[in-house]
C-alpha cells in the first residue's frame, strides 16, 4: 500500500467551476501538508501549506486537512484555464521532516 | 523570490555515458535533494544532502551518486547511464528546519 494515495485523473470541468482534489495517506504521524502545481514540462510550484489540520485559504485556492479520516483536500473556486495542469500533494512527519511523501499527481483540465 | 536552477532542460545520452546533472540554489538553503519523477509513480527521492558534502540515500540511490562541494550546488551523477534511467530528474531545496521544498524547472532525460 502506498503511503499517499491521490486519483491520477485526468479531471476535467468547466470554466468558472469549484474543483475538489483530494489525497488520503495511511501514516498517522504526517503533519505538514502541501500541495503543489506542475505545469507541462515543468518543475513543481509550491501551492499550499498547511501544518496539522485545519482550513488554509490563500485567494481561489483552500486546503483543507482532515486528520481523522487522513484525508486532505484542495478547492479552487472560479476555476481558470490557467488552472489547467497536474497537482501533486505532499506531506511530511515531525520527526522526519525533510522526507517527503507525494502523491502521483492528479491532471486537471478547465476548458473556456 | 527562491530561484533553483538545473543545468539542462532537456538531455539525450548513450547508455554507458557517465551523465552528469548540476542544480544550483540562489538563497543560501541547506537542505537539497534529487528526485525522478516517472508516470504512475510519481516523484521518488534520489539523494538529499542536509551539508556541504554531507549526504543520504534515498528511496532509489542505486545507480546514482551525488557530489555536494559547496553549499549552493548540488550534483547527481549517473556512472553508466542505463535505459531505464531516462527520467525528468528534479532538484530542490529547502532552508534548514523547515519543510517547504523548491523545486526547480526539471531536466528531461533520454538514455538511448
Amino acid at each position: 500500500q502506498k503511503e499517499v494515495e491521490q486519483d491520477p485523473g485526468p479531471l476535467s470541468v468547466p470554466e468558472g467551476a469549484i474543483v475538489s482534489l483530494n489525497c488520503t495517506y495511511s501514516n498517522s504521524a504526517f503533519q505538514y501538508f502541501m500541495w503543489y502545481r506542475q505545469y507541462s514540462r515543468k518543475g513543481p510550484e509550491l501551492l499550499m501549506y498547511t501544518y496539522s489540520s485545519g482550513n488554509k485559504e490563500d485567494g481561489r485556492f483552500t486546503a483543507q486537512v482532515d486528520k481523522s479520516s487522513k484525508y486532505i483536500s484542495l478547492f479552487i473556486r472560479d476555476s481558470q484555464p490557467s488552472d489547467s495542469a497536474t497537482y501533486l500533494c505532499a506531506m511530511s512527519a515531525k520527526a522526519n521532516f525533510n522526507k517527503f511523501y507525494f502523491g502521483s499527481g492528479t491532471k486537471l483540465n478547465v476548458k473556456p | 523570490d527562491v530561484k533553483v536552477t538545473q543545468s539542462s532542460r532537456y538531455l539525450v545520452k548513450r547508455t554507458g555515458e557517465k551523465v552528469f546533472l548540476e542544480c544550483v540554489q540562489d538563497m543560501d538553503h541547506e537542505n537539497m535533494f534529487w528526485y525522478r519523477q516517472d508516470p504512475g509513480l510519481g516523484l521518488r527521492l534520489i539523494y538529499f544532502s542536509y551539508d556541504v558534502k554531507m549526504k543520504e540515500k534515498g528511496d532509489i540511490p542505486e545507480g546514482y551518486s551525488v557530489s555536494r562541494e559547496k553549499k549552493e550546488r548540488f550534483s547527481l551523477i549517473l556512472e553508466s547511464a542505463s535505459t531505464n534511467q531516462t527520467s525528468m530528474y528534479l532538484c530542490a531545496s529547502s532552508p534548514g528546519g523547515t519543510d517547504t521544498q523548491y523545486f526547480g524547472p526539471g531536466t528531461r532525460l533520454t538514455v538511448l
